[in-house]
């Protein structure tokens, strides 16, 4: 199965960008890559997804390297709301299907004023 | 509005109890998930279903059960066996293909008394 690490916490000032690094070197070349956000005692929030070209959305940028084996969320301007644990996932192919997502431990993201 | 919902928000067990936590999805979604979330801890998959009257167990299904006889419904089962039930619950769900995006309901939060 695809796995995910990603460092445990980072912190970034207001108004700086938040560069979210995460390794996935197991991934399949069919596999997505997600990323999500968690604000404390609340269902995640989807944020992006990819799989081989670089993909921007009004939340955020998604920079994938060319081998696939990892991944940088970047949200251009961090805000206080952005502080959450940020989730980096992969889509995990059983027989043509994708079912299995396994989320790991992700990043706790604190925006400082 | 479409969405995921999850209920009660808060539940509390009595020993030996068995309890149901509900899941309903409006989405037309084929594929739901029930993970687990320990404080400060990533989400663990308990049971996932990709389609009706379908579903496979995940990571920590010791001690729960689930169905799936309607597509919009997966009610999650933490039956007596599972003897450190208390943990924040979430369901999720999504269309099956690895391009689409996990929409989570609110959670449940689990107790024991």
């Amino acid at each position: 199965d695809a796995k995910t690490t990603q460092p445990p916490s980072m912190d970034c000032a207001e108004g700086r960008a938040a560069n979210l690094p995460c390794n996935h070197s197991t991934i399949s070349g069919n596999e997505y890559v997600y990323w999500y956000r968690q604000i404390h005692s609340q269902g995640p929030q989807y944020i992006i997804h990819g799989l081989k070209n670089n993909e921007t959305n009004e939340m955020a940028s998604l920079i994938i390297t060319e081998d696939r084996k990892s991944s940088t969320l970047i949200l251009p301007h961090a805000t206080l709301r952005d502080t959450a644990v940020y989730y980096c996932i992969v889509r995990i192919l059983n027989g043509g299907a994708t079912n299995k997502l396994i989320f790991g431990t992700g990043t706790l993201l604190a925006v400082q004023p | 509005d479409g969405g995921i919902t999850q209920s009660p928000k808060y539940l509390f067990r009595k020993e030996g109890q068995n309890v149901t936590l509900s899941c309903e999805q409006n989405l037309n979604h084929d594929a739901m998930y029930w993970y687990r979330q320990d404080p400060g801890q990533g989400l663990r998959l308990i049971y996932y279903s990709q389609i009706v009257n379908d579903f496979q167990k995940g990571d920590i299904a010791e001690g729960y059960s689930v169905s799936r006889e309607k597509k919009e419904s997966f009610p999650l089962t933490v039956t007596s066996a599972q003897k450190n039930p208390t943990a924040f619950y979430l369901c999720a769900s999504t269309y099956r293909g690895p391009n689409e995006k996990l929409f989570f309901g609110s959670g449940t939060q689990l107790s024991v008394l």
